[in-house]
């Protein structure tokens, strides 16, 4: 497809299980962004990366969330022992330049993911 | 501590009419906004932007306004359409060299035909 995607579409684990988050940008976007969203609230930003570098990682909550992105490509989000409080939908977006501000990010539907 | 505010979670309008979506925000070193509509089971799509420097963006039916000193923006659509019907977010962008879009949390607005 054309769009940002994001595989699985669902993801249900059992709390202190390691999950693998992965996103499929558009195809030659250079810059890939991580995003959080919880029922209710606007989308919380994670990382984002240029090509293959992670520019900013800020927004991770703690060591357990990592990303890669190593080919400049697919991305990679994993949460180590998943808590509870990790349930929420995770969502990628790409954006075909290295942002001028008003760069427009394409979204992806997300994973949403439940921790059990 | 919100950053970016969107006080009103949800507004309806009638067909036709202006809607009118509001937006605060706290931090000045803001220098673009984004507006992103989102309908229910998709992910966000872009709407409009304005750069900190100007008041105002017309992109058709949608302008954005942007009152720097009282760190307000908002976006009037004129007509309003059914399928206007979504969740808005106002976002800013943190500047610094940073990509990172700070999201409001969104309003849900109706236009009732």
């Amino acid at each position: 497809g054309a769009g940002v995607s994001q595989s699985p579409r669902y993801k249900v684990t059992k709390r202190g299980q390691d999950v693998a988050l992965r996103c499929d940008p558009i195809s030659g976007h250079v810059s890939l962004y991580w995003y959080r969203q919880a029922l209710g609230q606007g989308p919380e930003f994670l990382t984002y990366f240029n090509y293959e570098a992670q520019q900013d990682k800020s927004g991770l909550p703690n060591d357990r969330f990592s990303a890669e992105r190593p080919e400049g490509s697919i991305s990679t989000l994993t949460i180590q022992r998943t808590e509870q409080r990790d349930s929420a939908m995770y969502r990628c977006a790409s954006s075909l330049r290295i942002g001028q501000g008003n760069e427009k990010l394409f979204f992806g539907s997300g994973t949403q993911l439940s921790v059990l | 501590d919100q950053q970016v505010k969107q006080n009103s979670p949800s507004l309806s309008v009638q067909e036709g009419r202006i809607s009118i979506l509001n937006c605060d925000y706290t931090n000045s070193m803001f220098d673009y906004f984004l507006w992103y509509k989102k309908y229910p089971a998709e992910g966000p799509t872009f709407l409009i932007s304005i750069s900190s420097i100007k008041d105002k963006n017309e992109d058709g039916r949608f302008t954005v306004f942007l009152n720097k000193s009282a760190k307000h923006l908002s976006l009037h659509i004129v007509p309003s359409q059914p399928g206007d019907s979504a969740v808005y977010f106002c976002a800013a962008r943190s500047g610094g060299g940073s990509e990172k879009l700070v999201f409001g949390k969104g309003t849900k607005l109706t236009v009732n035909p």
